[in-house]
């Protein structure tokens, strides 16, 4: 079983809706949280932190659950521009990130 | 852009040959990570170096090495490459192990023949 899991999708949403990406972990011991986006070809870029407080930032909120071992992004009004894959992250204490699949977001006019 | 830059772009190879892929990180960064992603899949990570010392490594074969310069530039070293070897490798620098943000580079695009 992977460390970290997440559906790959693809998910296919009109502009405007409200899309959730979720993701578990598989290492009660892991540290950090992260969601990543990464376009085609491209590197991936940090969006955002994961507390378990929840956080936002514009139109994106990170929630995340370590009892249940959960990680979720919600994305509302989606844009064009949020066509990407966004990838679930899981930080060791020692700096090593693990990655989910990565999740593939297309918005459709 | 945030820094840290990779080189070559792109690169073929054929099977059994040796690569070398180059990573600068980001200025006052002291730690570089390798990751490799295959088409598909998100990046696994192939280790760490902090101050020219190999510092964590993931489930990869011997015949991929690295180094670290006194710059903190880093080298990754594939031998005796295998099709499944193809894969985009991205490198990352923090400013130490587990310290703030990892940035990344635009990556090596490998093509194994």
């Amino acid at each position: 079983r992977k460390e970290v899991e997440q559906d790959p999708g693809p998910f296919n949403v009109p502009e405007g809706a409200t899309v959730a990406f979720n993701c578990t972990y598989s290492n009660s011991a892991s540290q950090s949280f992260f969601w990543y986006r990464q376009d085609c070809r491209k590197e991936p870029k940090l969006l955002m932190s994961v507390y378990s407080s929840g956080n936002e930032d514009g139109r994106f909120t990170a929630q995340l659950n370590r009892a249940s071992q959960y990680i979720s992004l919600l994305i509302r009004d989606s844009k064009l521009s949020d066509s990407a894959t966004y990838l679930c992250v899981v930080r060791k204490d020692t700096g090593k990130l693990i990655f989910g699949q990565g999740t593939t977001l297309q918005v459709k006019p | 852009e945030t820094g840290v830059t990779q080189s070559p772009t792109h690169l073929i190879k054929t099977r059994g040959q040796q690569v070398t892929l180059r990573c600068s990180s980001q200025s006052g960064h002291n730690t570089v990570s390798w990751y490799q992603q295959a088409l598909g899949q998100g990046p696994q990570f192939i280790f760490q170096y902090y101050r020219e010392e190999e510092n964590g490594r993931g489930n990869f074969p011997p015949r991929f090495s690295g180094l670290q310069f006194p710059n903190y530039s880093s080298e990754l070293n594939v031998n005796a490459l295998e099709l499944d070897d193809s894969a985009l490798y991205l490198c990352a620098s923090t400013l130490g192990p587990g310290v703030g943000e990892q940035f990344f580079g635009p990556g090596t695009r490998l093509t194994v023949l």
